[in-house]
C-alpha cells in the first residue's frame, strides 16, 4: 500500500524556535507538496517540488522555507516559529502522470508554537 | 478570482438519505481533473472520487457519485445512503498542467441519526 508518513502527529514548540517537519513518501512520486490548513481557508500551498532539489513557492511560503536533498524527502523548516504559524501542516506527493493523479497525503501535523 | 468554490460551509443531512455537496471551478486548460476528498476528525485526507476533464461519464465509486457539467464548471460529489460515519469536511480540488492543485474551502457535513 502506498504511503506518506509525517515525522510527528502533534509538536509543540516555542516562538524563535527552528522546526523541522519531515515527510516521506515511498512511491518514487516525482511532486512533492506542502500544506498548510486552518478552519475556512481550506488547505493552502506553502511548497512545492517537481524533482530532487527544485522548488517552488506557492502561496504563502513566507516564514517558511523547504528542502529536498532526496526524492522520498521532502522537508519544511520554520527558521523561527511565530505564534501564527500554529495549524495543521499536511504533506502530499503525486506523479507526474497516470490515470487518476491524485496527491496522496500523509497523516498530518498538528503544530503549537507557544 | 477562486479556482475552487464551496459555497456551503455546512450542510446537514438525515442517516440513510443523499446530500449534493456542490463544487464549482474555473480554469482555461482544456485538460483537468477534478477530485473528492474527505477529512475525518483526525485529521487524514481520504481520497474519494476522481472525474477528468474528458470523461464523458459521471465518475462514481460505491455510494459516492460525481455530477460533471462541463458547461457549468461545476463538479458537485453525490453521497447516497448517508451514514454516520459520513460525518467530516469534504474538500473539492483540480488539478490542472504543470502539477498545479487548487482546494476549495470545504464544507462540513453532519449526518444526523
Amino acid at each position: 500500500d502506498v504511503k506518506v508518513t509525517q515525522s510527528s502527529r502533534y509538536l509543540v514548540k516555542r516562538t524563535g524556535e527552528k522546526v523541522f517537519l519531515e515527510c516521506v513518501q515511498d512511491m518514487d512520486h516525482e511532486n512533492m507538496f506542502w500544506y498548510r490548513q486552518d478552519p475556512g481557508l481550506g488547505l493552502r500551498l506553502i511548497y512545492f517540488s517537481y524533482d530532487v532539489k527544485m522548488k517552488e513557492k506557492g502561496d504563502i511560503p513566507e516564514g517558511y522555507s523547504v528542502s529536498r536533498e532526496k526524492k522520498e524527502r521532502f522537508s519544511l523548516i520554520l527558521e523561527s516559529a511565530s505564534t501564527n504559524q500554529t495549524s495543521m501542516y499536511l504533506c502530499a506527493s503525486t506523479p507526474d502522470s497516470g490515470r487518476a493523479p491524485r496527491q496522496f497525503f500523509g497523516p498530518g501535523t498538528r503544530l503549537t508554537v507557544l | 478570482a477562486q479556482k475552487i468554490t464551496q459555497t456551503q460551509p455546512g450542510m446537514f443531512v438525515q442517516e440513510k438519505e443523499a446530500v449534493t455537496l456542490d463544487c464549482t471551478y474555473d480554469t482555461s486548460d482544456q485538460s483537468y481533473g477534478l477530485f473528492w476528498y474527505k477529512q475525518p476528525s483526525s485529521g487524514e485526507m481520504i481520497f474519494l472520487i476522481y472525474q477528468g476533464s474528458y470523461d464523458e461519464q459521471n465518475a462514481t465509486e460505491g455510494r459516492y457519485s460525481l455530477n460533471f457539467q462541463k458547461a457549468r464548471k461545476s463538479a458537485n460529489l453525490v453521497i447516497s445512503a448517508s451514514q454516520l460515519g459520513d460525518s467530516a469536511m469534504y474538500f473539492c480540488a483540480m488539478r490542472e498542467r504543470g502539477n498545479q492543485f487548487y482546494f476549495g474551502t470545504g464544507t462540513s457535513l453532519t449526518v444526523i441519526p
